[in-house]
């Protein structure tokens, strides 16, 4: 079932500052991650993803964090820019679903001021 | 860069008419699926597609959804007889290799209105 969700629904940042996203997930059989991006009225839009034999990735601007203890997922945009703001979702697929079978979270809202 | 295509990108119909959501995966792909957003809420899975069958589907896929492939190209998904809380963004994915590696991949949607 759904594990998925999310500590803020809202982020407000500057622009050129750091944005950190989080999200925490209670399916222990959880082995792949996704972040995505979501503009008003387009499609989840790949940002980077993880699998659980890792802890961190790093993408362009952006690392995900991935702690299995805690069950918490976190995303970091580095030097956040205007063009960022959007819904940010973390999806999850477990182990036991199907390939593809992802759980998304309810999203968080980044605002990011000039 | 290759991408999941949708048609049509908004579609307002009358409750109890049958709509279908049309979608070109990304070539190569194997894998597809189909998934819904209620506005406001999260964005639900629907249906899993793979060697022209269904390989997973949600509660939310009853007797009323159906999912084809047609032809080498096309998905589609199919709602029989619709009622106004099939109101919703309808995505297309496919999963498989591509600019960001093997991962799924969302077309940009199907906006369903049923009034």
């Amino acid at each position: 079932g759904e594990s998925v969700g999310l500590h803020l629904p809202t982020l407000s940042v500057q622009e050129g500052d750091n944005s950190i996203i989080n999200c925490a997930y209670s399916n222990s059989a959880s082995d792949y991650f996704i972040w995505y991006k979501q503009e008003s009225g387009k499609g989840p839009q790949f940002i980077i993803d993880i699998r659980s034999n890792m802890d961190k990735r790093q993408g362009q601007r952006v690392t995900v964090l991935l702690n299995k203890t805690v069950k918490h997922l976190s995303l970091q945009i580095a030097a956040t820019q205007p063009g960022d703001s959007a819904v940010y979702f973390c999806a999850e697929n477990d182990g036991g679903s199907t390939l593809g079978r992802l759980y998304f979270g309810r999203g968080t809202q980044l605002t990011v001021w000039p | 860069e290759p991408e999941v295509t949708q048609t049509p990108s908004h579609q307002v119909t009358q409750m109890g008419q049958e709509v279908i959501l049309r979608c070109v995966p990304i070539s190569n792909h194997l894998y597809f699926y189909w998934y819904r957003q209620i506005l406001g809420q999260k964005v639900e899975f629907l249906v899993s597609f793979y060697n022209n069958e269904i390989s997973e589907k949600s509660e939310i896929f009853d007797d009323q959804f159906s999912v084809e492939r047609p032809d080498g190209s096309n998905f589609t998904l199919k709602i029989r007889s619709t009622k106004l809380e099939d109101s919703a963004m309808y995505f297309c994915a496919s999963w498989g290799q591509s600019s960001s590696g093997n991962t799924i991949y969302f077309g940009e949607g199907s906006w369903l209105t049923v009034v």
